[in-house]
């Protein structure tokens, strides 16, 4: 079956440092992938994403590594700060209306 | 200015009640889905309208019914409500396959 997961449930960094999400996928037909980041008591908010074709794209603070050998997906985020805590979701995309997230990642930023 | 927006926010009712949540998107998008967030947060999708065709309907219980009178809305009418579904349900909405806006959240408990 298809499955997106994250290797980690929780991260905790120190603030400053900089952080790194995995996400593993199964489905190698998958052509589209988003990051989202949830705060608490809101809903997820999307970060950044990346198609396929591309191995890396970056953001402000943020950058997605795609590695299609091995299904793997990571988000780096730079500098990491308080206000980076949240949980964060890998999600594919396989057309419209067609999603599927990973189990999230909670990351705590230490001051 | 909101995007997506649900209501209610917060719904307690008891055990074998029927009770409706309402969704409504002003992005113009096409897509719309119904999420399901567990204590763990574990997001799992229950249901995606591309333009009010529904596209997934997840091994979700015959007592959820999605309706979507128009592109904009997409409201869950759930039948006799059990413990179990007790959750934070999320309304989100996209363009096409593109990264998903997602509403605040309804937590719905159910005594």
């Amino acid at each position: 079956g298809e499955s997106v997961g994250l290797h980690l449930p929780t991260l905790s960094v120190q603030e400053g440092d900089n952080s790194i999400i995995n996400c593993a996928y199964s489905n190698s037909a998958s052509d589209y992938f988003i990051w989202y980041k949830q705060e608490s008591g809101k809903g997820p908010q999307f970060i950044i994403d990346i198609r396929s074709n591309m191995d890396k794209r970056q953001g402000q603070r943020v950058t997605v590594l795609l590695n299609k050998t091995v299904k793997h997906l990571s988000l780096q985020i730079a500098a990491t700060q308080p206000g980076d805590s949240a949980v964060y979701f890998c999600a594919e995309n396989k057309g419209a209306g067609k999603s599927t997230f990973g189990d999230g990642t909670t990351l705590t930023v230490k001051p | 200015d909101t995007a997506v927006s649900q209501t209610p926010k917060y719904l307690v009712t008891q055990m074998g009640n029927d009770k409706s949540i309402k969704c409504e998107q002003n992005l113009g998008h096409d897509t719309m889905y119904w999420y399901k967030q567990d204590s763990k947060k574990f997001l799992k999708i229950m249901f995606s309208y591309n333009n009010k065709e529904l596209i997934i309907n997840e091994t979700v219980p015959n007592r959820f019914s999605p309706k979507s009178p128009d592109k904009a809305h997409l409201n869950l009418h759930i039948n006799s409500l059990e413990l179990g579904d007790s959750a934070v349900y999320f309304c989100a909405s996209s363009l096409s396959s593109y990264e998903q806006y997602f509403g605040p959240g309804t937590r719905l408990t159910v005594t």
